[in-house]
């Protein structure tokens, strides 16, 4: 079974800083993470995924995110905020693993991120 | 691009009444999925489709929820009997194959209102 924990339900960064949102997960089998995120009004767009290969996982818009096994962990973050990155983002994971359970997404509760100017 | 188109974008019913929920995926695309996110709540996951049938169903996806593929393009889910703890954003969902690692894209979401 998957779980992922986002800590902080809303990070509030000024225009420029840097932008780190927490995500924690739990996997029995290895895990493929992934990031999604959520402008209003639309769906879920993909920003980055983690397969595997590279621990430092590089997506659209400037953002990455960093793999660690030890902490469990798949932590997003951008170096400087802007103003466009206001969302909402989920982090989710899907079992590395044959069955019928590897199509199946398990999201967190997700984090709105707020931009100030 | 191609995209996942879903309709409609609001819908509002009474209690008690049926709902269908429409989704085109993408085009090429062979897995299909439903998810939902109460207003407040995770994207929880209701089911999978694969081949003309369910391939995985959560806990959610009772005998009050059905997935059809009625004909080469759309692809539905419908409520039978509508409860007022359905009202929630749906997704659909589609991906080219069913590995862990394939991107699955997402529709627009249709926001359900159960009166």
């Amino acid at each position: 079974a998957q779980s992922v924990t986002q800590l902080g339900s809303h990070v509030s960064v000024s225009e420029g800083a840097l932008v780190l949102l927490r995500c924690n997960y739990s996997s029995s089998v290895p895990p493929y993470l992934f990031w999604y995120v959520q402008y209003p009004n639309q769906g879920l767009q993909l920003l980055l995924k983690y397969t595997s290969a590279a621990t430092l996982v590089k997506g659209i818009n400037g953002f990455e995110a960093e793999f660690k096994k030890s902490e469990t962990s798949f932590h997003l973050t951008k170096p400087s905020a802007h103003m466009s990155d206001a969302a909402e983002y989920f982090c989710a994971v899907r079992a590395n693993a044959g069955g019928t359970s590897y199509g199946k997404l398990t999201f967190g509760q997700g984090t709105i991120l707020t931009v100030h100017p | 691009e191609p995209e996942v188109t879903q309709t409609p974008s609001h819908q509002v019913t009474q209690m008690g009444q049926e709902v269908i929920l429409r989704c085109v995926p993408i085009s090429n695309h062979l897995y299909f999925y439903w998810y939902r996110q109460i207003l407040g709540q995770k994207v929880e996951f209701l089911v999978s489709f694969y081949n003309n049938e369910i391939s995985e169903k959560s806990e959610i996806f009772d005998d009050q929820f059905s997935v059809e593929r009625p004909d080469g393009s759309n692809f539905t889910l419908k409520i039978r009997s509508t409860k007022l703890e359905d009202s929630a954003m749906y997704f659909c969902a589609s991906s080219e194959l069913g590995t862990a690692n394939t991107e699955a894209f997402f529709g627009q979401g249709t926001r359900l209102t159960v009166v």
